[in-house]
Formats: C-alpha cells, sequence, structure tokens
C-alpha cells in the first residue's frame, strides 16, 4: 500500500473563492502527480513534482497551482474557483513501474 | 499532440471473453498501463507493457506493439464485478513530461447475467 490520503474527500465552494486540496504520502516518493477526472475527457494532468520545490505543469495547468514544501504533503491551489474546476481531482504517485492513485476529492463549484 | 484511443462503451455478457483495444499516438513511448475503475472509485493498476507481447495475470492479459502503436486488455471468464471502466495510459519517455501518465477517456464495459 502506497499509503496516500486525500484531503478533504468531498468539497462545495462558491465560484470566486480560493481551494486548496491536499495529498499526503507517507513512503517517501519522489514523484507525484495531480490529475482531474470529467466525463468525455478521462484523467488529464495538471501538475506534476519530482521532488521538494521541484514542480512543472501538465496538460490542463491554466487556473492551477502547486507546491510541494515537504516530500509527503503535494497540494493543489485554485486561486479563485470557477464552475468549468468542477470536478474530481486524483492525487498519484508513482513507485518503480507502478503508479498508485489516491481516493479522490469530489470537487463541486457553485 | 498526444493521442490515445480507446472505445468508449462496450458490453459483455458473465462467463464471455471481451478484448478492449487501444491505439496510440505520442512523442514518446515508455510503457504502456492499464487500470480499472468502479464507479466513484480510484484507479487501480491492472497491467503493464514495455516490451511486444502478450502479458498474462490471472483471467486478465495484455497484449502491446509497439510498431502498431496498439495494445489491448483481455478479460476472460467475465464477472458482473468487471463492469468497469478500463483506462488505457502510456507513460512519455520525453523529460519535459517527467513520468507522467497521459490517459485515454476510458472504455465502460457492462457485464450483464
Amino acid at each position: 500500500d502506497a499509503g496516500i490520503t486525500q484531503s478533504p474527500r468531498h468539497k462545495v465552494t462558491e465560484t470566486g473563492t480560493p481551494v486548496t486540496l491536499r495529498c499526503h504520502q507517507t513512503e517517501n516518493h519522489r514523484y507525484m502527480y495531480w490529475y482531474r477526472q470529467d466525463p468525455g475527457h478521462g484523467l488529464r494532468l495538471i501538475h506534476y513534482s519530482y521532488g521538494v520545490k521541484d514542480t512543472d505543469k501538465g496538460e490542463v495547468s491554466d487556473g492551477y497551482s502547486v507546491s510541494r514544501s515537504k516530500t509527503e504533503d503535494f497540494l493543489l491551489t485554485l486561486e479563485s474557483a470557477t464552475s468549468s474546476q468542477t470536478s474530481v481531482y486524483f492525487c498519484a504517485i508513482s513507485e518503480g513501474s507502478g503508479y498508485t492513485f489516491g481516493s479522490g476529492t469530489r470537487l463541486t463549484v457553485v | 499532440g498526444q493521442n490515445i484511443d480507446q472505445p468508449t462503451e462496450m458490453t459483455a455478457t458473465e462467463g464471455a471473453i471481451v478484448q478492449i483495444n487501444c491505439t496510440y499516438q505520442t512523442s514518446g513511448f515508455n510503457g504502456l498501463f492499464w487500470y480499472q475503475q468502479h464507479a466513484g472509485e480510484a484507479p487501480t493498476f491492472l497491467s503493464y507493457n514495455v516490451l511486444d507481447g502478450l502479458e498474462e495475470k490471472g483471467r486478465f492479459s495484455s497484449f502491446l506493439s509497439r510498431s502498431k502503436g496498439y495494445s489491448y486488455l483481455l478479460l476472460k471468464e467475465l464477472q458482473m464485478k468487471d463492469s468497469a471502466s478500463y483506462l488505457c495510459a502510456v507513460r512519455l519517455r520525453s523529460n519535459q513530461a517527467g513520468t507522467a501518465l497521459i490517459f485515454g477517456k476510458g472504455t465502460t464495459l457492462s457485464v450483464s447475467s
């Protein structure tokens, strides 16, 4: 078990408010990823990290920022949430040739 | 750009065999993954191919042809619990993409009795 936890599991927020999602891992993995999953689009990469303070953009990074100040935590921030960011967000880690996903955060922006 | 195609939906009967195809056109290739995802849950790892050929794991097998940009997932002796989405994903070789997986849109499989 890769020991990934995401918080919160569910969140409803208003348009224009900032939101931060947290991904926590317990096994010192170097690579961490944030994806969003939407009907008709599948899983799309938002940002990823290859070490503390080392992050880069994925294919759908507009409107999102990330931070990784500790190996175990990878934070995803929506600076000003929009309805188009209503989605299910998954964090993942890679270990060897395998990738393990967290349980997801269902975010609704109203 | 990256393109990974798989059928949107498939249906099958309990006890049957089903093959889910995936074709890819990507700027790099460093392995192909299959994941299973039940509704409301996280994706879970099924198989990984990096070399051409067939990988078998119980009722599930996965095949890869790198020259054709093609893979399939074969599910045998289907059970009702196999009703789920099946996700094809490619790991790119490019350093610019790190080691991230790029996913197809997924195939929803419905198994009926």
